[in-house]
């Protein structure tokens, strides 16, 4: 089956540490990009990214990183510089201008 | 910044009705989306309407576009408590870089049986 998928689903993070998140997608879309959503608010742009080796920063990049060495994958680093990460962390491709696809998310909480 | 703002926040039907949601955004867009979550879940892509569009029909959504107000609307016909959910609307600006979207606070649907 095609589709974006994320993992884990949750990931507890101790105060001080850097996290990973994983994003893989196998519809061979150039465009993935990383969104943050905070409770009852709508997405926030984190990174995106339009092709290999190359993205930007969204609205609220501080203290996050990602990387883009290969077309599947776009992966999240939350790092220690982001002072309140808990949130939940979606990922979403796109093949042209057009409709987004999001992957199931991944709940972080900060303990 | 936030481009889309939805009303209403929240939304209370019964199974059967029709559920109007409504979203205004401010700068010029090339097309704007709608989208489906339902709780702890990802997005699901409902209906996408371009600026040169006025009115979009998919199964029991209707979405208008109202350029010149800055406006959408999102009309879900004949309810289904399946319909429970939050809906968000996302412009693509008319600068767009990238595909980037701008999403709304969402919608928060409940249909009750």
């Amino acid at each position: 089956d095609g589709g974006i998928t994320q993992s884990p689903k949750y990931l507890f993070r101790k105060e001080g540490q850097n996290v990973t998140l994983s994003c893989e997608q196998n519809l061979n879309h150039d465009a993935m990009y990383w969104y943050r959503q905070d409770p009852g608010q709508g997405l926030r742009l984190i990174y995106y990214s339009q092709i290999v080796n190359d993205f930007q920063k969204g609205d609220i990049a501080e203290g996050y990183s990602v990387s883009r060495e290969k077309k599947e994958s776009f992966p999240l680093t939350v790092t220690s510089a982001q002072k309140n990460p808990t949130a939940f962390y979606l990922c979403a491709s796109s093949l042209r201008e057009d409709e987004q696809f999001f992957g199931p998310g991944t709940r972080l909480t900060v303990l | 910044s936030q481009q889309g703002e939805e009303d209403p926040q929240a939304l209370s039907i019964q199974e059967g009705e029709n559920a109007t949601m409504n979203c205004s955004y401010k700068t010029s867009i090339n097309n704007l989306q709608w989208y489906r979550q339902n709780s702890g879940r990802g997005l699901v892509h409902l209906i996408l309407i371009r600026s040169n569009e006025r009115e979009k029909h998919s199964g029991r959504l209707r979405v208008t576009l109202d350029t010149s107000k800055k406006s959408s609307s999102l009309l879900i016909t004949a309810s289904r408590a399946a319909d429970t959910a939050s809906y968000f609307c996302a412009t693509a600006p008319i600068y767009n870089q990238g595909g980037k979207l701008i999403f709304g606070q969402g919608t928060e649907l409940s249909v009750k049986p």
